[in-house]
């Protein structure tokens, strides 16, 4: 059965702390690796990764797709507490399998 | 440029009952998606539409159906509604197939009493 898994569900720093956040997945066709930030309502898109582009930049925010290891890290640096929200990993093709995400807290 | 919409934003029904529910993607996406989300969890895939066929469905039961519009524009419709069924219905485009980004929309939130 095709999964995502998110890591960890849950994180909360201060302000200005740099965090890693994980995904590891298992699905049947892989094109790409999505990342999206959720605060109140829809998903918000952050990064795509592919075969063909496994290492993203924007910002303060980086995220780097392993293929060999089926992973994926999304950093941040220097956190906000403008960045609380919960991380989504999303994997595959026509059907996209999304991680639970992870909940970040940012304390001021 | 208007982002994906969706309609209506908020919908209580009792059990049993039957609910539509719209989308309309971002101007020249030719695909739709449409995702369930229950509070705790991530999305999760119902269906996928492009060229108005069905390319794609999750793991949901015969009462969901979804159908999409010459204009690229999208229904899912629900039959007996349960109250399982109660979440936020997310409706994402993009430009096609595969290797495309998915915008989403603001989302519907669906109670059932």
């Amino acid at each position: 059965e095709d999964k995502v898994v998110q890591s960890p569900l849950s994180l909360v720093v201060h302000e200005g702390d740099t965090v890693t956040l994980n995904c590891s997945y298992e699905v049947t066709n892989f094109r790409s690796l999505l990342w999206y930030k959720q605060e109140k309502k829809a998903p918000t898109f952050l990064f795509m990764l592919t075969s063909s582009g496994i290492e993203k930049k924007s910002g303060r925010l980086s995220s780097i797709l392993d293929k060999k290891e089926l992973s994926s890290i999304l950093n941040i640096t220097a956190t906000q507490t403008g960045d609380s929200a919960i991380y989504l990993c999303a994997v595959g093709d026509d059907k996209i399998i999304f991680g639970k995400g992870t909940r970040l807290h940012i304390l001021p | 440029d208007a982002g994906v919409t969706q309609s209506p934003t908020h919908l209580i029904k009792t059990r049993g009952q039957h609910v539509t529910l719209r989308c309309s993607p971002i101007s020249g996406h030719k695909s739709v998606s449409w995702y369930q989300q229950v509070l705790g969890q991530g999305p999760q895939f119902i269906f996928q539409y492009y060229e108005k066929e069905e390319r794609g469905r999750g793991n949901f039961p015969d009462r969901f159906s979804a159908r999409q519009f010459p204009n690229y524009s999208s229904e899912l419709n629900v039959n007996a509604l349960l109250l399982g069924d109660s979440a936020l219905y997310l409706c994402a485009s993009s430009l096609g197939r595969g290797v495309y980004t998915q915008y989403f929309g603001p989302g519907t939130r669906l109670t059932v009493l």
